[in-house]
């Protein structure tokens, strides 16, 4: 059974400090998916990350992907109001058709 | 525009009084997913559809029913709520599912229904 774990599960930083959001998985991946949900709002697909090594930056994120570790990490970089959010990392796996597993997100609250 | 729409968006209902909650999309997708989000349990899929008249359970599909009869409508049906299905639900779809799909490719959510059975 694929498991995904998220951490921390609150996180309230500083203004243009740096953070980083943890996400790990327990059964090879075909691939990995960062979703922002701001409050009372759908979710808005951040990244798609597909191999080992992968890397992608918007703005003040970047997502990257080690395979071998099953680990993919969120960095925030001097963090602004407006990241404040829900961070959700997701995972499946191309055989069986297995469902999109989520973490249980990352409260984001960044403040003055 | 490109989008998932939901309907209703908000309902409160009574425990065992049937309920449709619609999922449309207009973007030609073929896999389309419901999903329940629960606070301290983040999102939980309830069933999914790989492509017309292909439909299976996700995590949580007690107590739910879906159909897929036309490619870009999904439906999520309760036949007799209960309290515990209060939640708020989503829609989502993705242009491909399973070996074949798109390198890129990622779920685009609907708007969120949020229910309350009393």
């Amino acid at each position: 059974e694929l498991k995904v774990e998220q951490n921390p599960l609150f996180l309230s930083m500083q203004e243009g400090k740096n953070y980083t959001i943890y996400c790990n998985y327990s059964t090879t991946s075909d691939r990995l998916y960062w979703y922002r949900q701001d409050p009372g709002k759908s979710l808005e697909s951040l990244f798609v990350l597909l191999s080992n090594g992968a890397v992608k930056q918007e703005g003040r994120l970047m997502a990257s992907l080690d395979t071998k570790a099953r680990l993919s990490t969120l960095h925030i970089t001097a963090a602004v109001h407006d990241l404040s959010a829900t961070y959700f990392c997701a995972v499946d796996i191309v055989i069986g058709n297995t469902p999109l597993v989520f973490g249980k997100g990352t409260r984001l609250s960044v403040i003055a | 525009e490109a989008q998932v729409t939901q309907n209703p968006r908000y309902l409160i209902t009574v425990t065992g009084k049937k309920l449709t909650v619609t999922c449309s999309q207009n973007m030609n997708h073929e896999y389309m997913s419901w999903y329940r989000q629960d606070p301290g349990l983040g999102l939980r899929q309830i069933y999914y559809s790989m492509n017309v008249e292909v439909t299976d359970k996700g995590d949580v599909p007690e107590g739910y029913k879906v159909s897929r009869k036309e490619k870009r409508n999904f439906p999520l049906i309760l036949e007799s709520p209960s309290p515990n299905q209060t939640s708020l639900y989503f829609c989502a779809s993705s242009l491909s599912s399973g070996f074949w799909r798109e390198r890129e490719d990622t779920q685009y959510f609907g708007p969120g229904t949020r229910l309350t059975v009393l």
